[in-house]
């Protein structure tokens, strides 16, 4: 079974917006990363953020991390219509840190 | 995608044939992952890769086989080829889950 599930499923926003995605996992974790997946490509890592670390940001994304929930949240401000793309969560397992397992991802479209 | 290449792109074969895809990477990274991408289902984790000859089942290994004879290569076999192992397949490189992966552009394959 999967250790991340996204949410929401889909998201439809206007250009210059904020999005934000949820990501909820199960088990303890090291740490938990996003993905950004355009259409028909390969995913590419946004970025990783520790478990001992409650914040993290990088150009227009903010990441939080809260593992008593054992929640994450993804916020992309000032979105772009070149941010249209599913989004995923990969969390490594605390017995088995050198494999992640991924959610189901978030679709995002940004509508120009 | 740099660093990464997957062979074939895409490749149509009939139920009941073996099929060997190939994931080549030039970084020297220790970890290989071969996932599958399906609606609905993100990516669930094949098998995977920590070393030279040293490799482990991930959550969807019924039915695949690997091989890393080399560090820069990591192959994934279909023994016997079934309509439902039609899928996107990406192969993924790291030095270990403490850093992102990198992906390859993927592998469409059509199991008729």
């Amino acid at each position: 079974s999967q250790q991340g599930e996204e949410d929401p499923q889909a998201l439809s926003i206007q250009e210059g917006e904020n999005a934000t995605m949820n990501c909820s996992y199960k088990t303890s974790i090291n740490n938990l990363q996003w993905y950004r997946q355009n259409s028909g490509r390969g995913l590419v890592h946004l970025i990783l953020i520790r478990s001992n670390e409650r914040e993290k940001h990088s150009g227009r994304l903010r990441v939080t991390l809260d593992t008593s929930k054992k929640s994450s949240s993804l916020l992309i401000t000032a979105s772009r219509a070149a941010d249209t793309a599913s989004y995923f969560c990969a969390t490594d397992a605390r017995d088995s840190s050198y494999k992640l397992i991924f959610g189901s991802g978030t679709r995002l479209l940004v509508r120009p | 995608d740099a660093g990464i290449t997957q062979s074939p792109r895409h490749k149509v074969t009939e139920t009941g044939t073996p099929v060997t895809l190939r994931c080549h990477q030039t970084e020297n990274h220790r970890y290989m992952y071969w996932y599958r991408q399906d609606p609905g289902h993100g990516l669930r984790l094949i098998h995977y890769s920590y070393g030279v000859k040293d490799t482990d089942k991930g959550e969807v290994s019924d039915g695949y086989s690997v091989s890393r004879s080399k560090t820069e290569d990591f192959l994934l076999t279909l023994e016997s080829a079934t309509s439902s192992q039609t899928s996107v397949y990406f192969c993924a490189i790291s030095e270990s889950s403490s850093y992102g992966y990198t992906f390859g552009s993927g592998t469409r394959l059509t199991v008729v």
